[in-house]
């Protein structure tokens, strides 16, 4: 069964710092979306992605949080300059129509 | 925006009984519901939808029901097991296939 795959698994990084998180979604699947979980919460979502193009990034803080997809299958996240707070986890899911499939999700704690 | 509330937020059960968890949505135009659960340290797991036209759907242990005029749905497990024991989120599908997310609810299976 095809699954999305995300690495690192597992990133500390000191504040101040850049960090990158890497998706590759399950193959055929055209949307794509990064979300953010933090501790006991839901996953609010950061970007969306149809093919390479952005279909919403309202939730992104752009000042340090970019995102792209240049070639319509994976998906890079980056993180620059991370501060205390980004410390969650920063899960990437896919989708060919209704539902969406998770990533296990990469762990940032930020020091 | 969309909002998306779950209720209770902790719920233990005797191993076989059965488990109720409810969520209720704001946005009288979603139309497709999933259900997640969430093991600790894992991925978001897809288990079971609803698509607005039905009002009720079932896969062996799990159903979901959906009442649109109350605005709220339903996941309800029977013959619980330990296996069970896990983060349930719900979450309403709105504008270009965006979920939102409920904030979760811990079930418990007391064996």
């Amino acid at each position: 069964e095809a699954e999305v795959a995300q690495s690192p698994r597992y990133k500390i990084t000191e504040k101040s710092q850049a960090v990158a998180f890497w998706c590759d979604p399950i193959s055929g699947h055209a949307t794509l979306y990064w979300y953010r979980q933090i501790l006991g919460q839901g996953p609010e979502l950061l970007v969306q992605f149809q093919d390479e193009s952005v279909v919403d990034d309202s939730q992104l803080p752009k000042d340090r949080f970019s995102a792209e997809r240049l070639k319509g299958v994976d998906s890079t996240l980056k993180i620059q300059p991370a501060e205390l707070g980004d410390s969650a986890m920063y899960l990437c899911a896919s989708s060919s129509s209704y539902e969406q499939y998770f990533g296990p999700g990469t762990r940032l704690t930020v020091t | 925006g969309e909002n998306v509330e779950q209720h209770p937020s902790t719920l233990s059960v005797q191993e076989g009984d059965s488990a109720v968890i409810k969520c209720t949505y704001s946005d009288s135009a979603s139309n497709y519901f999933p259900w997640y659960k969430q093991e600790l340290g894992k991925r978001p797991q897809l288990i079971i939808d609803i698509r607005s036209n039905v009002g009720e759907k079932k896969d062996q242990r799990i159903a979901v029901t959906l009442n649109k005029t109350a605005k709220h749905f339903s996941l309800h497990i029977t013959e619980t097991q330990p296996e069970d024991s896990a983060v349930y989120f719900c979450a309403a599908r709105y504008g270009n296939n965006r979920l939102a997310f409920g904030k979760g609810n811990q079930v418990v299976v007391i064996p």
